[in-house]
């Protein structure tokens, strides 16, 4: 099993360029979730998707767009990137996105917007 | 709103060493999860423990421990016996019990284990 994979795992925009980050998990989990690590900062959290068909906001929404495309593949986009999203993004998921259960991260994908 | 706080950006101890790193939150919450998550130079962020604030019994897994303590909204992590693999960024984190798991993070503390 592959866990959480995310492509790319590195990227170079222009402001204002558009881009999508894709995260795909073969553990069968309903709930996904995208976080964003800044520098000196923890994961914050941008969206999540608690099951297949919903979305909902995080923490640090704003300049974000998701899409739940299945139950495996939850994609993260940039419509119009800014210097403030220069950062390392990071997909996670979980069995049913409640109590203590373990979320399982990606390698990341560092993103640079100049 | 949940806030996480680890006032100990860097630490540094010898191998086979004891290490305790710190983290208090900020919740009007009765019942919520806590955690510790590591993350290597690899960047993988990988669960360490987890504790529920309804137990009063402190959570343990192999070397690490915590040391919950509710009333002072603290939860602490030691590592005994540290190892040269232990070396990583430590970040804590909670969760309200009701609704999505949605971790709130601490800044975390850079681990250096020194051979």
């Amino acid at each position: 099993n592959a866990g959480v994979t995310q492509t790319p795992k590195f990227q170079v925009l222009k402001t204002g360029q558009s881009m999508t980050l894709q995260c795909a998990q073969d553990m069968n989990h309903n709930s996904m979730y995208w976080y964003r690590q800044d520098p000196g900062m923890g994961l914050r959290l941008i969206y999540y998707s608690a099951s297949e068909g919903t979305t909902d906001k995080g923490e640090v929404p704003n300049g974000y767009n998701v899409s739940r495309l299945n139950k495996r593949e939850f994609s993260l986009r940039l419509e119009s990137a800014a210097p403030s999203q220069t950062s390392v993004y990071f997909c996670a998921s979980s069995e049913r996105g409640r109590g203590l259960e373990t979320q399982y991260f990606g390698p990341g994908t560092r993103l640079l917007v100049l | 709103a949940q806030t996480v706080t680890q006032s100990q950006p860097e630490m540094s101890v010898q191998e086979a060493e004891t290490v305790t790193l710190s983290c208090t939150y900020d919740t009007s919450e009765s019942n919520y999860y806590l955690f510790w998550y590591k993350q290597p130079p690899s960047r993988q962020m990988i669960l360490v423990i987890r504790q529920e604030a309804y137990k009063q019994q402190n959570a343990t897994e192999n070397r690490f421990s915590v040391n919950f303590q509710k009333a002072a909204k603290s939860f602490s992590l030691k590592i005994s016996d540290s190892q040269l693999g232990d070396t990583a960024m430590y970040f804590c984190a909670f969760t309200i019990i009701q609704g999505a798991q949605k971790l709130v993070f601490g800044q975390g503390t850079r681990l250096t284990i020194n051979p």
